[in-house]
């Protein structure tokens, strides 16, 4: 099975900011990685797909990169809405999420 | 708009059975691969099983198989899930969601989720 690891697990950062997430794939999975979105008590939310193709509706603001596998999420400029876990998703094989890393108001 | 809503989750006692369904609206269900994703209390997401359009194939997670049988029924824009033998650690919140026409399987909307626990 093909694991997903997201680090950190915890980001402290403030409106404004710049952040970055990071997801690993202990295999290849090419770029069929998606990132989610999920606050509390709310289903996920699909930002982005095909590692850095963004949903339809998803501020610019996120950014995905990557390939192989080493993935990124990027946000440029932290808004107050954007407190929340996030989650990469594999599908290369089967599916696979990542354990989650929550951003946290500084 | 689409919309997924889930339903038939409650407490169960260890051994028992439940059967989830997801009812969808707002697009041509008969056209989407559907899955089951889960979520146990203060954890990560899980994916459970999936379903491609016409139900021919079926893949399941390793902790799932033989208990667990997915289905679709397209004439009612319903997707199941029957849960068997359930144990504690099948406690979960349960999503439907709905994956690419073309079978890629990223999830673009989900449900809100049915909670199943498990406990005696």
């Amino acid at each position: 099975d093909i694991q997903m690891t997201q680090s950190p697990s915890t980001v402290s950062a403030s409106v404004g900011d710049r952040v970055t997430f990071t997801c690993r794939a202990s295999q290849s999975i090419n770029s069929w990685l998606a990132w989610y979105q999920q606050k509390p008590g709310k289903a996920p939310k699909l930002l982005i797909y095909l590692a850095s193709s963004l949903e339809s509706g998803v501020p610019s603001r996120f950014s995905g990169s990557g390939s192989g596998t080493e993935f990124t999420l990027t946000i440029s400029s932290l808004q107050p809405d954007d407190f929340a876990t996030y989650y990469c998703q594999q599908y290369h094989t089967h599916s696979t999420f990542g354990q989650g890393t929550k951003l946290e108001i500084k | 708009e689409v919309q997924l809503v889930e339903s038939g989750g409650g407490l169960v006692q260890p051994g028992g059975s439940l059967r989830l369904s997801c009812i969808a609206s707002g697009f041509t269900f008969s056209n989407y691969w559907m899955y089951w994703v889960r979520q146990a209390p203060g954890k990560g997401l899980v994916w459970v099983s999936r379903i491609n359009t016409d139900g021919s194939s079926i893949e399941y997670a390793d902790f799932v198989k033989g208990r667990f049988t997915i289905s679709r029924d397209n004439a009612k824009n319903t997707l199941y899930l029957q849960m068997n033998s359930l144990r504690a650690e099948d406690t979960a919140l349960y999503y439907c969601a709905r994956g690419d026409p073309s079978g890629a399987s990223y999830f673009d909307y989900w449900g809100q989720g049915t909670l199943v626990t498990v406990s005696s």
